[in-house]
This record gives structure tokens, sequence and C-alpha cells, in this order.
């Protein structure tokens, strides 16, 4: 049983088109970040959210931490093929810096 | 600057035989994970190392994995006797400074190892 759970698994859209990821877990973290992995590389750090309720933007990405602190949201507005990647949450508890990840959401914004 | 460099970034070998994966963290980076990433999975945590001790081994699966950190630099991961379910993606990431329960500092991640294990 994965610790965070991740929604959808696959995602594929056309260029300007919204999307919307989502991150959910029974256990609450004391942060939670989202992270985008291209083929070959490693994840990229996009955002950390720590308060819940938190509502950072990035662009066009908008990020949520639920109020509880056990969720997360990741929206695109207007998404572009260079959206395209594989989008990972993952989360600390308050012991240390040890990261639980999502299965991930793989997005495929088409042109 | 360069970032955290992993080699060999492909590896295939026959089931049974030894591995080492080895990663350069960023410079002055005093923590250090090891992840492993199945098809179609997130990463998932092996060891973590401050400075040159193993300050947390518990996602390693058995005891043919070992890693260490002899200098507080770079980290091999070492894998004896190969089974063909280690097939994945080995990440490493290293982060500025130790973990806190005040915060959570950034990681970064290596391109990875792709262990092939035939």
């Amino acid at each position: 049983t994965q610790l965070l759970e991740q929604s959808p698994q696959f995602l594929s859209i056309q260029e300007g088109e919204n999307l919307t990821v989502y991150c959910n877990s029974s256990s609450v973290f004391s942060s939670l970040q989202w992270y985008r992995q291209e083929p070959g590389e490693g994840p990229v750090l996009l955002v950390t959210v720590v308060t819940g309720g938190e509502v950072k933007k990035l662009k066009r990405l908008t990020f949520q931490f639920g109020d509880a602190r056990k969720d997360s949201s990741l929206h695109i507005t207007a998404a572009q093929t260079g959206d395209t990647g594989l989008y990972l949450c993952a989360a600390s508890k308050a012991a240390g810096n040890k990261l639980t990840f999502g299965g991930g959401t793989r997005v495929l914004v088409k042109p | 600057g360069a970032g955290v460099s992993q080699t060999p970034s492909n590896k295939v070998t026959e089931k049974g035989k030894y591995v080492e994966l080895r990663c350069d963290p960023i410079s002055g980076h005093t923590a250090l994970y090891w992840y492993r990433q199945s098809l179609g999975q997130g990463p998932e945590f092996l060891i973590y190392f401050q400075g040159t001790g193993a300050a947390d081994d518990s996602g390693l699966p058995n005891d043919r994995f070992f890693a260490v950190r002899p200098e507080g630099s770079v980290s091999t991961l070492k894998i004896q006797r190969t089974e063909r379910g280690d097939s994945a993606v080995y990440l490493c990431a290293s982060s500025l400074n130790p973990p806190s329960k005040a915060s959570t500092d950034t990681q970064y991640f290596g391109p990875g190892t792709r262990l092939t294990v035939l």
C-alpha cells in the first residue's frame, strides 16, 4: 500500500487545456513537495508546501496543500507541450528529511 | 556549477553478479540519499548519509545491498548476488544541510543509473 496515492496515473490532453493532478494520503505530513521528471533524468523540485491550506503559484502551475496537510493538488492552466513529463508528489514527516514519493502521474500534452 | 553526477549511466549485468554504482554529490552538500525507481513507479528511499555515516538505512531491501561514503563526499551503492528484481533506475540526491524537524532542505537529484539484471 502506497503512503501517497496519485491520480490519475496517466493524463493525455491537448495543448491549451487545463489539468489537475491529485496527491492523497491518510497520513499528516510536515511538508509536501512536487517534482517533475523527464525521461533519463532525475526529479526536479517544483515547489514545497508547508502550511495547511497553502496555495503557491509558479507561472501557469498552481499548487495547493490541503487544510489537514494530508493531500495536495497541482493545477496547470493552458498546458504546453513542454509540460509533458512525470509529476511526482513527495512528503516528509516531522522527523528528518526522508522523502516518500507517490507513484507519479504521467502527463502528455499533445500539440 | 556541476550538479549531482552518477556513473555509469547504464549497467547491464547477469544474475548473481556484483555491481557498484557511484554518486558524486554537489560539492559542499553534507547529506546524500539513494533511491530506487522501478518502471512506472515513484522513487523509493533506500539510504541516507549525513557526512560519512549512514543515518538511516531503513530502505535497503536486504543484506545484499550496502552503501558507503568513506570521505563524506562520493558514495558507492553496492549490490551483491544481483537478482532480476533488482532491475531499476538507482537515483542519488544530495542536499546542502542535514535534515531537521524545522526545515525541509531541497534535494538535488542526479540522472540515475539504469541497472538491468539479465
